[in-house]
């Protein structure tokens, strides 16, 4: 049963370039989560989608993020232009929810992206 | 706003000890709290996952416990094995989907 799969791994570019983040959730389940982990400020929600929607954007830090759930297997994050301060690792995470179950959060490696 | 502290930010212990990792919370109206273990260079997993209304939940060597009331949970390792060593974070989940993390205790298990 393969996980939560991210690509690429790793990232470097230099500022001002896009950056696209892209994520495979587990098959079957219907939400999805996008982190970003630094030393700073620890592991933060960025947004999480429910059904392919997106219900709360809350933790997306400028206009210059965005991210997209076009189908149940595919998610991406987008960074326009980039930053050096946007260097961080991106986590995307999954979890199946139904009604009031709880169900812990699968998330994938990670990709460790470096704005130079 | 919810906040989630982990003290201490980093532990090492000698191999076979018994060891307690702490997180607290400031809003108490919780629906469930997380521990999860991170490797380096590695992703999140799920260890133990306790519902509001429960106190404690076991699995082989850890035990956690939550005492929603005073905003407090402990994960409890049995006898560590180096292969403990990892980073431990602590997550609280509110009335949402969204879950609010610990910045993690960092363990090492010295053989």
């Amino acid at each position: 049963d393969a996980g939560v799969i991210q690509s690429p791994r790793h990232e470097v570019t230099e500022m001002g370039q896009e950056v696209t983040l892209r994520c495979k959730p587990i098959s079957g389940h219907n939400s999805l989560f996008w982190y970003r982990q630094t030393m700073m400020r620890g592991l933060e929600l960025l947004i999480y989608f429910n059904n392919n929607v997106p219900i709360d954007d809350s933790g997306m830090p400028e206009d210059r993020f965005s991210a997209k759930m076009p189908n149940a297997s595919f998610s991406t994050l987008k960074i326009q232009p980039s930053e050096p301060r946007d260097s961080a690792v991106y986590f995307c995470a999954s979890s199946r929810i139904q009604g009031a179950s709880n169900q812990p959060q699968h998330f994938g490696d990670g990709t460790r992206l470096s704005i130079l | 706003k919810q906040e989630v502290t982990q003290i201490p930010a980093a532990l090492s212990v000698p191999e076979g000890e018994n060891l307690v990792l702490n997180c607290s919370f400031t809003d108490s109206a919780i629906y469930n709290l997380q521990w999860f273990r991170q490797d380096p260079g590695k992703g999140l997993t799920s260890l133990l996952l306790i519902q509001s209304s429960q106190r404690e939940q076991t699995s082989g060597r850890l035990n956690a416990s939550l005492d929603k009331s005073s905003g407090r949970s402990t994960l409890y390792i049995a006898a560590s094995q180096p292969g403990d060593s990892a980073t431990y974070l602590c997550a609280v989940q509110g009335g949402s989907e969204k879950l609010v993390f610990g910045k993690g205790t960092k363990l090492t298990v010295n053989p």
